[in-house]
């Protein structure tokens, strides 16, 4: 069955430091991911967009890399804040939709605590 | 300023009622969708509408219903037949898959 895993447990780092979040899948061709981040008790709010013929995008401090070999994304935040602790979410879309059997797919989501 | 509203924020609910969600959007979006989210789990979709009048069921459609009578309005209702609503549900909307725009969510919590 498809899978999309990212890691369940925290993630804590120094301010200052490179956070590194992962994104494994199974079983899927995604045509593109997405990145998603978001606050307790709020809704997720988009960050970044990377193809599958895309190795990597950057915005800002953050830059997210794509691995169709690997089945796997990475997202990075580099020269972390504080206000950078949340919750990244990773989200798949596949590239045939047929109906909302495959439409985007979330991961369960890592949560990141940045601290001063 | 253009955005979804949810509302709700917070609901009780006691077994045996049904409860409706609100979801306004002034975004223009054809595209709106309910997914819920359970503590460490992934959003799963509930419902989707790619235009008026017309929705599909996503994973978890059961014990749901929505209705999708104007563009800006996709109000999901809670039945008593959902065995265990006790979540947190998120409505969003887009013009495409490229960037889902989400409301601030709306708890729901059975008495």
């Amino acid at each position: 069955s498809q899978k999309i895993e990212q890691n369940s447990e925290a993630l804590n780092i120094q301010e200052g430091k490179t956070a590194t979040l992962t994104c494994n899948y199974t079983n899927y061709s995604p045509a593109y991911l997405q990145w998603y981040r978001q606050d307790p008790g709020r809704g997720p709010v988009f960050l970044l967009l990377i193809r599958e013929n895309e190795k990597e995008k950057r915005k800002e401090r953050l830059k997210v890399t794509f691995d169709t070999t690997l089945k796997q994304s990475l997202f990075h935040i580099t020269a972390s804040q504080p206000a950078d602790s949340a919750t990244y979410l990773c989200a798949l879309v596949p590239r045939v939709l047929n109906n909302a059997g495959n439409m985007l797919t979330f991961g369960g989501g890592t949560r990141l605590m940045v601290k001063p | 300023d253009g955005g979804i509203t949810q509302s709700p924020k917070y609901l009780f609910r006691k077994e045996g009622q049904n409860v409706t969600l609100s979801c306004e959007q002034n975004l223009n979006h054809d595209a709106m969708y309910w997914y819920r989210q359970d503590p460490g789990q992934g959003l799963r979709l509930i419902y989707y509408s790619q235009i008026v009048n017309d929705f599909q069921k996503g994973d978890i459609a059961e014990g749901y219903s929505v209705s999708r009578e104007k563009k800006e309005s996709f109000p999901l209702t809670v039945t008593s037949a959902q065995k265990n609503p006790t979540a947190f549900y998120l409505c969003a909307s887009s013009i495409d898959l490229w960037e889902l725009f989400f409301g601030e969510g709306s708890r729901l919590t059975v008495l």
